[in-house]
């Protein structure tokens, strides 16, 4: 069982430069996050989803974008990248219980980015 | 206001002691309620989940006081393996999570 999935592990990006990062999860969790962290700092919600085709705005997310086309995945998109976005970024799934609480959340092993 | 708020830290104590760290809330309609534990440079992995009014497992005691939304994690006979950074999380459709307080267990 591999649970939530981050690729890649590092990256270097210059300035201007656009990526993706890409999240899966094998767990059939409907509700998906990404997080940034900064060094020193907590987690800070860029966009969730609570379903394959439902994004939403979190705490942080311009120039982000995210698109959620299946259950499993869950992928980051930086167009411009720019040195204020050099961080750690963390992908979580949860699953809604029956009573309708969200489970704990489940953590890839995060991306360290760097836009230089 | 934040939506989660937790003590700044750092804490240092030294092994055998007890410690406590307090969260607050802004949303009174928050579900559910998290400790996570955090090693440098690492993924959040789960401590303890806070559905009613609190839960015991082994030294950790978590209590949530849903009227003066304030979750609290009490941490007794310190060990070395402690030392990490402690998240609070709570849940309000989305998971929100606190800056952290960093623990160090001293021998």
């Amino acid at each position: 069982n591999a649970g939530v999935t981050q690729t890649p592990k590092f990256r270097i990006l210059k300035i201007g430069q656009s990526m993706t990062l890409q999240c899966t999860q094998d767990m059939n969790h409907n509700y998906m996050y990404w997080y940034r962290q900064d060094p020193g700092m907590g987690l800070k919600l860029i966009y969730y989803s609570v379903g394959a085709g439902i994004t939403d705005k979190g705490e942080v997310p311009n120039g982000y974008n995210v698109s959620r086309s299946t259950t499993e995945d869950f992928p980051l998109r930086l167009e411009l990248a720019a040195p204020s976005q050099t961080s750690v970024y963390f992908c979580a799934s949860t699953k809604v219980h029956e009573t309708g609480y969200n489970t704990e959340a489940f953590f890839g092993q995060g991306t360290r980015l760097t836009v230089v | 206001r934040k939506e989660v708020e937790q003590d700044p830290g750092p804490f240092n104590v030294p092994e055998g002691a007890t410690v406590a760290f307090n969260c607050t809330y802004s949303n009174s309609a928050s579900q559910s309620f998290f400790w996570y534990r955090q090693d440098c440079r690492k993924e959040p992995k789960l401590l303890m989940s806070v559905y009613s009014s609190g839960n015991e497992d082994g030294r950790f005691t978590a209590q949530l006081n849903r009227a003066s939304q304030y979750i609290s994690l009490l941490i007794r006979d310190s060990k070395l393996s402690d030392s990490a950074t402690y998240l609070c999380v709570v849940n309000i459709g989305d998971m929100r999570f606190g800056a952290g307080t960093r623990l160090t267990v001293k021998p």
